[in-house]
Formats: C-alpha cells, sequence, structure tokens
C-alpha cells in the first residue's frame, strides 16, 4: 500500500539529548514536509523539501535540522536546542512543492522528561 | 502575509443534527487553494477537500458539504446528518501557489467537533 511512515509512534527524550524522528514515503512524490502541532493549536510549518538534496526552513526552524539524501526519505532531528520540543510531529507529502494536496502520516508524539 | 481563522473552536452536537464549521481566509494572492482536514483521535490528519480559487463551485460528497465563498472570503463545511464517527478535529488551510510562501499550508486553529448518541 502507498502512503507515508513516520517513526517512532512515542518518543521520550531527556534535556539535552538530540532525537531524529523517521518519515518514509512510497507515493512517489518529490515534495516533503514537517509540522508540529502543540494542544489546542493548528499545525506550523518547520522545514519542507521541494526535491531530493534540497529543503527550506518554514516558520519555526530554530532547533531543528532535516535533509533529503533520499526521495522517499525526509527524516527530521530535534536538537538540543530546541527549547520546548514537546510536541506532536507530523509528516506530509505532496506531487510537488505549491499547489498539490498535502498528505500526512500518522505522527511522532515527543516528550521531553 | 495569510491567515485562516476557525472562529468555533469548540461545537456539540447530537447524533443527526447538521453541523457547519466556519473557516474565513486572509490573501493578498489571486490563486490559492483551500484545503479541509479531518484529524480523528488517533491523529493523523486525513485529507476531505481541495479547492482552487477560481472554482466557486459549491461541492457535495455523501453527507459533506462545501460553500466557497470569495466575496466574503470563507469557505465553510457542513456536515448533513452527523454520526458519532464523524467526532474529530477539523482543520482549514490555505496555500498559495508560489512565491515565498510556496508549499506552506497555513493552518486554522481547528474546530474541536463532538457528535454525542
Amino acid at each position: 500500500d502507498g502512503g507515508i511512515t513516520q517513526s517512532p509512534k512515542y518518543l521520550f527524550r531527556k534535556e539535552g539529548q538530540n532525537v531524529t524522528l523517521s518519515c518514509e514515503q512510497n507515493l512517489n512524490h518529490d515534495a516533503m514536509y514537517w509540522y508540529r502541532q502543540d494542544p489546542g493549536q493548528g499545525l506550523r510549518l518547520i522545514y519542507y523539501s521541494q526535491i531530493v538534496n534540497d529543503f527550506q526552513k518554514g516558520d519555526i526552524a530554530e532547533g531543528y535540522s532535516v535533509s533529503r539524501e533520499k526521495k522517499e526519505s525526509f527524516p527530521l532531528t530535534v536538537t538540543s536546542a530546541q527549547k520546548n520540543p514537546t510536541a506532536f510531529y507530523l509528516c506530509a507529502s505532496s506531487i510537488t512543492a505549491g499547489r498539490d494536496t498535502q498528505y500526512f502520516g500518522p505522527g511522532t508524539r515527543l516528550t521531553v522528561l | 502575509a495569510q491567515k485562516v481563522t476557525q472562529a468555533q473552536t469548540e461545537i456539540s452536537v447530537v447524533e443527526k443534527e447538521d453541523v457547519t464549521l466556519d473557516c474565513v481566509y486572509e490573501t493578498r494572492d489571486t490563486t490559492y487553494y483551500l484545503f479541509w482536514y479531518k484529524q480523528p483521535p488517533s491523529g493523523e490528519l486525513v485529507f476531505l477537500i481541495r479547492r482552487n480559487s477560481f472554482d466557486e463551485q459549491n461541492e457535495i460528497s455523501g453527507r459533506y458539504s462545501w460553500n466557497f465563498q470569495k466575496s466574503t472570503s470563507s469557505f465553510n463545511f457542513t456536515i448533513t446528518a452527523s454520526q458519532v464517527v464523524d467526532s474529530a478535529v477539523y482543520f482549514c488551510a490555505l496555500t498559495n501557489a508560489g512565491g515565498t510562501s510556496y508549499g506552506k499550508l497555513t493552518f486554522g486553529q481547528g474546530t474541536i467537533l463532538t457528535v454525542h448518541p
């Protein structure tokens, strides 16, 4: 089945640690995105990538890093510089960046202990 | 700058009632795209509809219908004969077709819909 997978579903991190969230898609989409959702709020864009080996910062990129070495993979690293990382993280992809519909993965819930 | 406002934070209805979720948007672009997504308790966002700024036709899909009015910058979503399975958070979102916001979805705050049996 085609779709977007994210792992792990739940992640616990100690303060000061870096963690990497996985996002894989087999939809052959060029564009991929990372969003953050806080309780009672809408989603905010962290990073996006229009094509392989290219990515741009979104609205809240500070304390995060990404890579796009393969078309199907777009991992997000939450660094120790992110002051409030506890949130729900959603990965999405679309055929191309811009007007195409973004389809979302199941999300990863990150909690900092 | 783009903005999406969903003024209804929470709505509670009884099964079989009709319910309308409001969405008002702001954008300076003449070409843009509007979306509705559903977020059930599992957390995954489920795509419901995409509408471009040049297509003001209302759309109906089963019990769902959407009313797009450029004159009032609104894109409202109605569920007819609501069911318990409709309980979820619903998001309205907006993107333009290019520029510096290329690919970015601007989301509203979401409306929590609870349908009671």
